[in-house]
């Protein structure tokens, strides 16, 4: 079956610019997470989507960054005037149900370079 | 700081050589988790090892668990070159169920 799928795989933009990752989990999945990984580092928890429930926020770096899931399904992460530090890789995954006691599924990533 | 911290940072041995990497944590854990990450197939899911669990394998996996000590290891037997990846190690952190933290990884070579 169809796995995680992200889009774009590659983005670059311009300082200062807004931008939108798309992440289309595994059908059935109630869970969705973003996370950013920086190169050569490990990943760092963003937000969380489990259901119907409010979102965990949590890991948000700034105000700079929104996500939203759509009829418990797609999800896009905004992040509006990007800054060069944004400059990471955003992976999403999913899974049947909580982290801790479910294998979270990784889509390909998106590669975001701001210039 | 990091709920989990893999080490080595970086591991190169030959095919066929078993290879070990740990893990170690802070506070208590449901579960740990362990990925693998390469360039061809992106983060894949390896192992959940629950905290009531010690040991358990997987194929040419082993994985340790020693909750007393907040630490877990990896052993990869007989290793081949596709097992060239970074490994990371994951675990909720006090309980939380809803997410996972994650080491910085250990990239492991396999020379041929």
């Amino acid at each position: 079956g169809a796995g995680v799928s992200q889009s774009p795989s590659n983005k670059v933009t311009e300082k200062g610019k807004d931008v939108e990752l798309r992440c289309d989990p595994i059908s059935g999945h109630t869970a969705l997470y973003w996370y950013r990984q920086s190169l050569g580092q490990g990943l760092e928890f963003l937000i969380y989507f489990q259901g119907n429930s409010a979102p965990d926020k949590s890991g948000l770096p700034s105000d700079r960054f929104s996500a939203e899931r759509t009829g418990g399904s797609v999800s896009t992460l905004t992040i509006q005037r990007t800054q060069q530090e944004d400059s990471a890789v955003y992976l999403c995954a999913s899974s049947l149900g909580l982290a801790a006691f479910y294998e979270q599924f990784f889509g390909p990533g998106t590669r975001l370079t701001v210039l | 700081s990091q709920q989990g911290e893999e080490d080595p940072q970086a591991l190169s041995i030959q095919e066929g050589e078993n290879a070990t990497m740990n893990c170690s944590y802070k506070t208590s854990i449901n579960n740990l988790q362990w990925y693998r990450q390469n360039s061809g197939r992106g983060l894949v899911h390896l192992i959940l090892i629950r905290s009531n669990e010690r040991e358990k394998h997987s194929g040419r996996l082993r994985v340790t668990l020693d909750t007393s000590k907040k630490s877990s290891s990896l052993l990869i037997t007989a290793s081949r070159a596709a097992d060239t990846a970074s490994y990371f190690c994951a675990t909720d952190v006090n309980f939380g169920n809803e997410k996972l933290t994650f080491g910085t990884g250990t990239r492991l070579t396999i020379i041929p």
